[in-house]
């Protein structure tokens, strides 16, 4: 049981490339999430998915996409980096709804930076 | 959305009880209060959950007052191992879900 797996764990890109971050659990939960988190602050949340077939924006979802095919995987896809994409992003999944008594298990982060 | 405030730092000395404080004065009747730990560069941990009860596990206590407006995660015998960033989460996210949305936490650090 490995959890929440993100890949890749550091990142450099040039500013107008594209990147797929991936994240995948095997605790066949239904909820996924993608947060980012930038230096200083708290996590703020890009996008989730309540199962497969079905995403919905968060908070700050513009310069992202993402897309849910099986229960598994969440990838997050970034087009046309820009420097503010400069961050360390955390994928989590959870059984069911958060703040409904249900733990969310968060992966061990992604850093990426977009120069 | 209930919205929570923590003060931005606190210190603790090593194998005293750390005390972390947490208002969620517009909190609603069925939310949860949660807290999670960020120990530097690793992702968020959970350490415990309550509704109205107070609740203890392997990690810590969670105190919640009768008005359910502010709650205190006690970790009993802090080791420097607990510092780390914790935050009390009760607040829901835009979206038909309800989510988490993390602030900006307490930065606890635990004294030698």
């Amino acid at each position: 049981n490995a959890g929440v797996t993100q890949t890749p764990k550091f990142r450099i890109l040039k500013i107008g490339q594209s990147m797929t971050l991936q994240c995948a659990q095997d605790m066949n939960h239904n909820y996924m999430y993608w947060y980012r988190q930038d230096p200083g602050m708290g996590l703020k949340l890009i996008y989730y998915s309540v199962g497969a077939g079905i995403t919905d924006k968060g908070e700050v979802p513009n310069g992202y996409n993402v897309s849910r095919s099986t229960t598994e995987d969440f990838p997050l896809r970034l087009e046309l980096a820009a420097p503010s994409q400069t961050s360390v992003y955390f994928c989590a999944s959870s059984y069911g709804p958060g703040l409904a008594g249900n733990t969310i298990y968060f992966g061990e982060g992604s850093w990426l930076t977009v120069v | 959305d209930a919205k929570t405030t923590q003060p931005p730092s606190m210190d603790c000395a090593e194998g005293r009880a750390a005390n972390l404080p947490c208002n969620h004065s517009t909190i609603s009747g069925n939310e949860y209060v949660y807290w999670y730990r960020q120990i530097h560069s690793q992702g968020p941990q959970y350490i415990i959950h309550g509704l109205k009860n107070n609740e203890t596990n392997e990690m810590a206590s969670l105190i919640i007052t009768e008005d359910r407006k502010s709650s205190t995660l006690i970790l009993p015998h802090a080791t420097l191992r607990d510092t780390a960033v914790y935050y009390c989460i009760v607040r829901v996210a835009p979206g038909s879900a309800r989510q988490l949305t993390f602030g900006s936490g307490t930065q606890l650090t635990v004294l030698p």
